[in-house]
Parts: structure tokens; sequence; C-alpha cells
């Protein structure tokens, strides 16, 4: 049940800057629930990019970001490289629903 | 390296049960404050929260599925399991066992995964 909507896909030409949106609403981000946001290569489990909104996991390159306002998110990708390509997610909790992800975003490096 | 290992019937006939297994490695359910937890996805589409567990058994489930699912530990066995009444096609999916990045939280950003495993249910 996705209540936090993104983007179905956003592209981009190696070396570009591209962002995902994830947008949300006053029971889940806007509450202010923390964003985390997952990258999915294709037949792979999903892998934590960012969490707690601005914050990568070791090992996670710095051209991936996060940010957060009010009711949404971006993830933004800088100096985009082919192995980037893959579906991202965000993630955050509701206060009804409780656990809840993004609708996903496929990103295609032109 | 903490690693889990889902296990279970790949293929469960319409109003069935599904019953999945995680085996959890390189570290002790029972020794650790984290929750261990559910999601799947159908194929082509998004992730879905299914619910989480504590060592002591207590449980989080997605309202969604509440009626349905069973969520449970065998901190002997380091295991964890996942049931699902009354399956239709729509339960088809990957299952993947996660663990959250932080402890005591029962849904965060998760940093261990599963490799998934895939049930379909068809008759």
């Amino acid at each position: 049940q996705s209540v936090l909507t993104q983007p179905p896909s956003v592209s981009g030409a190696p070396g570009q800057r591209v962002t995902i949106s994830c947008t949300g609403s006053s029971s889940n981000i806007g509450a202010g629930y923390d964003v985390h946001w997952y990258q999915q290569l294709p037949g792979t489990a999903p892998k934590l990019l960012i969490y707690t909104n601005n914050n990568r996991p070791s090992g996670v390159p710095d051209r991936f970001s996060g940010s957060k306002s009010g009711t949404s998110a971006s993830l933004a990708i800088t100096g985009l490289q082919a192995d980037d390509e893959a579906d991202y997610y965000c993630q955050s909790y509701d206060t009804s629903l409780r656990g809840v992800f993004g609708t996903g975003t496929k990103v295609t490096v032109l | 390296q903490l690693q889990l290992q889902e296990s279970g019937p790949g293929l469960v006939k319409p109003s069935e049960t599904l019953s999945l297994t995680c085996t959890v490695s390189g570290g002790s359910i029972s020794s650790s404050t984290y929750y261990w937890g559910w999601i799947r996805q159908p194929p082509g589409k998004g992730l879905e929260w299914i619910g989480s567990i504590w060592y002591t058994g207590s449980t989080y489930y997605s309202p969604s599925l509440r009626s349905r699912v069973t969520i449970s530990v065998d901190t002997s066995k380091n295991q964890i399991f996942l049931k699902v009444a009354s399956v239709t096609a729509a339960d088809t999916a990957v299952y993947y066992c996660v663990r959250p990045l932080k402890e005591q939280i029962f849904f965060y950003g998760m940093d261990v995964w599963g490799q998934g495993t895939t049930v379909t249910v068809s008759s």
C-alpha cells in the first residue's frame, strides 16, 4: 500500500545530476518521521542507500544524498553512472499504516 | 557478518497457508534488541511491509494484512517465521526477511536483507 508518491521514471546522461521526489502527507513525512532510501538492482534485494533523511551507510558513494522538507523528501544522484541504473524506493512511517514505501522510481542512464 | 536466509515452498495453492522461515546466521536473535521483519514485493511492483517481531515475541503488523498474518520466532533455532493464511494470487511475491538499522524500532531503514524467496500462489 504505497502512500508515498514517486515519479515512475527519471533519466539522465552520464555525469548529470538527477533527483527523485517522494511526496507524502501530514501522517507520515509531514509528521516528522524519518525517510530512508533504497536502491534495487535488477534481480537483487534492495540495498539501503540513505537512512534518517540524509545519512549514507558505509560504502555508499557521496554522489548520493538525501533531503527532507515538509511533507516531501528527495534523493539526488550526482555524476550519474551506468551502474546507477536501478529502481529506487523511499520509505517512512505512517501513523495509520505504519510501515510505508514509495511507489518506486526507475532511473535510466541515457 | 549477519546473514538472513529465507526458505519455504515456492508454490502455494489458493486458500491455503503460506509458511516461510528466515534463518539468522552471524548473530543471535535473542542477544540483541533488534526487531526482525518481513517485506514482500509482487512481480514488477513495489515493496510492501508485512510485519515485524522482537525476540520476546512482541509483534507489529501491517493493518492491511493483520487479519491473515502471523509472525513468530524461535530463539533456540535463531529463526523467524511468517505465515499468511487464505492466500490468493495477490500474495504472489518475493518475500524478504529484514532487520532494521536501529535497535528497538520495528520499522526503520532496513540495512540487512535476505536474498528473498519467490512464492507463487496458483492451483
